[in-house]
């Protein structure tokens, strides 16, 4: 199975401030490298998404960094805000074989505080 | 629009017992996949279905299994439950067998299970 290690495991950053997670992976044959946001109660929530051809994709305050070579990638959240405050967890998507899935990092738990 | 519903929001169950999960999906989504999410990790890939087929099964035992309707809702079944089957169970839709175009699948808010 598809491993990728997600990293740190938590994160408290003042309102403002820039928000940086990482990601590794293993392997290459994936489709898509997404970001989903989940806040308690409630089921995740893609925000941002890059194919393997791309480096940088961004999106308001949201950017994601891909090195295809370091197998990294990574979220970078601009001029936090409280309500960025939410646990974020990189994926790899992959669809092969008539099947679709995603593999999941362990998660960030982003707090920002006023 | 009303995105994935799935019921119950919460359950208790005690061990070796079974349990029903319920899931539609979006309208007009006809593949559902079911992820579990033990607390504090991220969701684990459990079964992905299309048109009633299954089309993927992650890394879980034959205690779980799952179905689809025609009307394209799911069911996922866990027998012989196990303390270690406490999470949040999560479903997910897709418009097709392939991601959406942003390789996004959609989640509903969950069925948190709890083993006493």
């Amino acid at each position: 199975q598809q491993q990728v290690k997600q990293s740190p495991q938590s994160l408290i950053v003042q309102k403002g401030g820039i928000s940086i997670i990482n990601c590794a992976y293993e392997n290459t044959a994936f489709d898509y490298f997404p970001w989903y946001q989940q806040f308690p109660g409630k089921g995740p929530a893609l925000l941002i998404a890059i194919r393997p051809d791309v480096s940088e994709k961004k999106e308001g305050r949201f950017t994601i960094s891909f090195n295809k070579s370091a197998k990294q990638f990574s979220l970078h959240i601009m001029d936090s805000q409280p309500g960025d405050s939410a646990t974020y967890f990189c994926a790899l998507s992959y669809s092969g074989a008539g099947s679709y899935q995603l593999t999941f990092g362990k998660g960030t738990k982003l707090s920002v505080i006023p | 629009d009303a995105g994935v519903t799935q019921s119950p929001t919460h359950l208790i169950k005690t061990r070796g017992q079974q349990v029903t999960l319920r899931c539609s999906p979006i309208s007009g989504h006809k593949s559902v996949s079911w992820y579990q999410q033990v607390l504090g990790q991220g969701p684990q890939f459990i079964f992905q279905y299309y048109e009633k087929e299954e089309r993927g099964r992650g890394n879980f035992p034959d205690r779980f299994s799952a179905r689809q309707f025609p009307n394209y809702s799911s069911e996922l079944n866990v027998n012989a439950l196990l303390l270690g089957d406490s999470a949040l169970y999560l479903c997910a839709s897709t418009p097709g067998p392939q991601g959406a175009n942003t390789g996004e699948l959609f989640f509903g808010e969950g069925s948190r299970l709890t083993v006493l």
